[in-house]
C-alpha cells in the first residue's frame, strides 16, 4: 500500500504565477483532507471533501485557491496568483469514512517556495 | 472556537528519564484528542487517540476534563522518541483536525 500519494513534492515559482498540487489518497478512503503547514506551525484545515462534495472550506482562501475532487477519488489544489505568504508545505490526507473520527492518513506534503 | 495549545516547543531529556509533553486544548462541547507524531524525514501519522485508551510505543495519554488538557506520557524515554509531536483536537462529527503548534522532543543518549 502507497499510502496517500502527493505530487510535486517541492516547486519553486515565482510570485503571481499558479501552481497546483495533486493527491491521490488511499483505496477506499471517502474523506478527503488539505492542509496548510507554515514553518513552525502545525497543519492548518483548508478544506475536507466526502466523495466529491466539499463539505468543509470556511478555511480556504477563495479568492486565490480552489480545490476540486470530480471523481470522488483524486484532488487538485490550486493557486493562482501566488503570493510570497503562500510559501509553506501543504498536505493532503484521507480517512476512510467520515465516522472515523480523526484517523487520517497523511502524504508527504509538497513543499511549495514562492520567490 | 476550538485551540490546542502545547506550551513547549522543544523538550530535551536523557535516554531512560520520563516524558511528558504537555496539551491543553479550548472546546465548548466534548473532543476527541489524539497525538500525531512525525518522524525525521516521514510523515505524520497518528500515535494514539483518547477514546481507545492504549498504550502505543509506551506512550499513554489521559483525557482530564477539569483541567482541559491531554499531555502525553512515557515513563522511560528512548532514542528512538526523538520526533516532532503534534496534539489535535476533533471538535465533534467528522471534522477536520485542529492542531497545536508541535513540540520537538529530543532524546539524548
Amino acid at each position: 500500500e502507497a499510502g496517500v500519494v502527493q505530487s510535486p513534492r517541492y516547486k519553486i515559482i515565482e510570485k503571481k504565477q499558479p501552481v497546483a498540487f495533486w493527491c491521490n489518497p488511499i483505496s477506499g478512503h471517502n474523506t478527503l483532507y488539505w492542509y496548510l503547514q507554515n514553518l513552525g506551525q502545525g497543519p492548518e484545515l483548508l478544506i475536507r471533501y466526502e466523495n466529491e462534495e466539499a463539505v468543509d472550506d470556511s478555511q480556504l482562501p477563495k479568492d486565490r485557491f480552489s480545490a476540486e475532487r470530480l471523481k470522488g477519488v483524486d484532488s487538485t489544489l490550486k493557486i493562482q496568483p501566488a503570493e510570497l505568504g503562500d510559501s509553506a508545505v501543504y498536505l493532503c490526507a484521507s480517512s476512510k469514512t467520515s465516522g472515523s473520527f480523526g484517523e487520517q492518513y497523511f502524504g508527504p506534503g509538497t513543499r511549495l517556495t514562492v520567490t | 472556537a476550538q485551540r490546542v495549545t502545547q506550551p513547549e516547543k522543544l523538550l530535551s531529556v536523557f535516554k531512560g528519564a520520563p516524558v511528558e509533553l504537555k496539551c491543553n486544548y479550548s472546546y465548548s462541547g466534548s473532543p476527541e484528542l489524539f497525538w500525531y507524531v512525525q518522524y525525521s524525514r516521514q510523515r505524520l501519522q497518528l500515535l494514539l487517540r483518547h477514546i481507545s485508551r492504549e498504550s502505543i510505543k509506551g506512550f499513554t495519554a489521559d483525557l482530564n476534563k477539569g483541567e482541559t488538557s491531554f499531555h502525553l506520557k512515557k515513563p522511560f524515554a528512548q532514542e528512538e522518541d526523538s520526533a516532532m509531536y503534534y496534539c489535535a483536537l476533533a471538535g465533534g462529527g467528522a471534522d477536520g483536525l485542529t492542531f497545536g503548534k508541535g513540540t520537538h522532543l529530543i532524546i539524548q543518549p
